[in-house]
């Protein structure tokens, strides 16, 4: 079956501390794999992707994911954290024919 | 480009009415998609289209019909309300191009609260 699994529904980090949000997988074949934020009250925007090659990924906004396929995880990373920042993050697995497969979220808190 | 916009932006229903959402895109994209958002459960996807004149199901087809009578635009139906289907709705469209095939671009959502 395909899934996708967020392991933290909330996390809190102080401004200027690094991140790490994770996400395991659940994919037959090569996953196209996303990380998507959303602002309260705000649409999607899409942080970076992995389709295929170098398995750590750069995005908007300083983000960066590694994708180990030996793991079935995808996490997603940034060195220093900016209030701006607070958000919810969503992993999110491409099942084929451009359906996409959700997960929980994480909602990130910012403290100063 | 205004990318891909829903009118209404919010909405009240009571039970047992109907209503339909607009979903307008302007990147020529071939794709339409419509997801609804609980709680604690991300974007689950309702219906889909793969272009003009085709839809088809999604995880979450239940009491939604679609239609896609042009390219651009994606109409999101509900005949009969259900306190159920209270959800903020997002529609996205993604290009069928080799290499971005699978990058969805999102609207800004729809606020639907049935009573």
């Amino acid at each position: 079956a395909q899934s996708v699994t967020q392991p933290d529904i909330h996390i809190t980090v102080s401004e200027g501390a690094s991140l790490e949000l994770r996400c395991n997988y659940s994919y037959g074949a090569t996953p196209y794999l996303f990380w998507y934020v959303q602002s309260p009250g705000q649409g999607l925007q899409l942080l970076l992707k992995y389709f295929s090659g170098d398995t750590l990924v750069q995005g908007i906004k300083g983000f960066e994911a590694e994708f180990k396929r030996s793991q079935s995880s995808f996490n997603l990373r940034k060195p220093s954290v900016h209030w701006s920042d607070a958000a919810e993050y969503f992993c999110v697995l491409s099942g084929g024919y451009n359906k996409l497969i959700f997960g929980a979220g994480t909602r990130l808190a910012v403290h100063p | 480009n205004a990318g891909v916009t829903q009118t209404p932006k919010f909405r009240v229903l009571k039970t047992g009415q109907s209503m339909t959402l607009l979903c307008a895109q302007d990147m020529n994209h071939e794709y339409m998609y419509w997801y609804r958002q609980d709680p604690g459960m991300g974007l689950r996807l309702i219906h889909y289209s793969v272009g003009e004149g085709t839809t088809a199901k999604g995880e979450v087809p239940d009491g939604y019909n679609v239609s896609r009578l042009k390219k651009q635009n994606f109409l999101l139906g509900l005949e009969s309300a259900a306190p159920s289907q209270t959800s903020v709705y997002f529609c996205a469209s993604s290009p069928w191009t080799s290499g971005d095939q699978e990058t969805q671009y999102f609207g800004p959502g729809t606020r639907l609260l049935v009573l």
